[in-house]
């Protein structure tokens, strides 16, 4: 079946600019999570959504972060005024249920000059 | 708080040579430990769960084992395509995410 699917798959934007990010969960998961992998850097947990309930944000670096899941399935991490420590790889992964294997995505490479 | 320290950082293998590695990890009230293999450009790729001490779990020329402290991913005769990068991570008791190593990058030379 299909996996978990991110877009775009590499976006360079400019300093200071807004930009958002897609997560396409495997059908049927209820969790979905957000990571960040940075060179020579393990991944990095950024957010967490559990079904209908309120997300574990305790990841998120700063308040130019935020996440959105609608209707239980797509993911948007939106980054605003972003800075060149933004630069990432961010995974997204989703499971059936908080306690079950996780699968990812392959990311969306981030590069702001 | 929660800690995940993977050895080596990086293994070159002759093909069919076997060899381990290491992930030791500190963690409040262990869920699970979990390996990945990831290739380059690629999102980690789930390889095994482990849920308590003395757990094994095998798979082709893959083989890991659990203790209170540590994993060991044994791999058998390895072949070039086993070459990849190889994470590990932790999920506690009290955390909802992953908490990953660095990993250990293993090459496989034909």
């Amino acid at each position: 079946g299909a996996g978990v699917s991110q877009s775009p798959s590499n976006k360079v934007t400019e300093k200071g600019k807004d930009v958002e990010l897609r997560c396409d969960p495997i059908s049927g998961h209820t969790a979905l999570y957000w990571y960040r992998q940075s060179l020579g850097q393990g991944l990095e947990f950024l957010i967490y959504f559990q079904g209908n309930s309120a997300p574990d944000k305790s990841g998120l670096p700063s308040d130019r972060f935020s996440a959105e899941r609608t209707g239980g399935s797509v993911s948007t991490l939106t980054i605003q005024r972003t800075q060149q420590e933004d630069s990432a790889v961010y995974l997204c992964a989703s499971s059936v249920q908080g306690n079950q294997p996780q699968h990812f995505g392959d990311g969306t490479r981030l590069s702001i000059l | 708080e929660d800690q995940v320290t993977q050895s080596p950082e990086a293994l070159r293998l002759q093909e069919g040579e076997s060899s381990s590695l290491n992930c030791s990890y500190t963690v409040s009230g262990l869920r699970g430990l979990f390996w990945y293999r990831q290739d380059p450009g690629k999102g980690p790729e789930f390889l095994f769960t482990l849920y308590s001490a003395g757990e094994e779990k095998e798979k082709e020329r893959l083989k890991a084992t659990l203790t209170k402290k540590e994993s060991f991913l044994h791999i058998t005769a390895p072949k070039p395509e086993d070459s990849a990068t190889y994470l590990c991570a932790v999920q506690g008791r009290r955390a909802n995410n992953l908490f990953f190593g660095t990993g250990t990058r293993l090459t496989v030379i034909p």
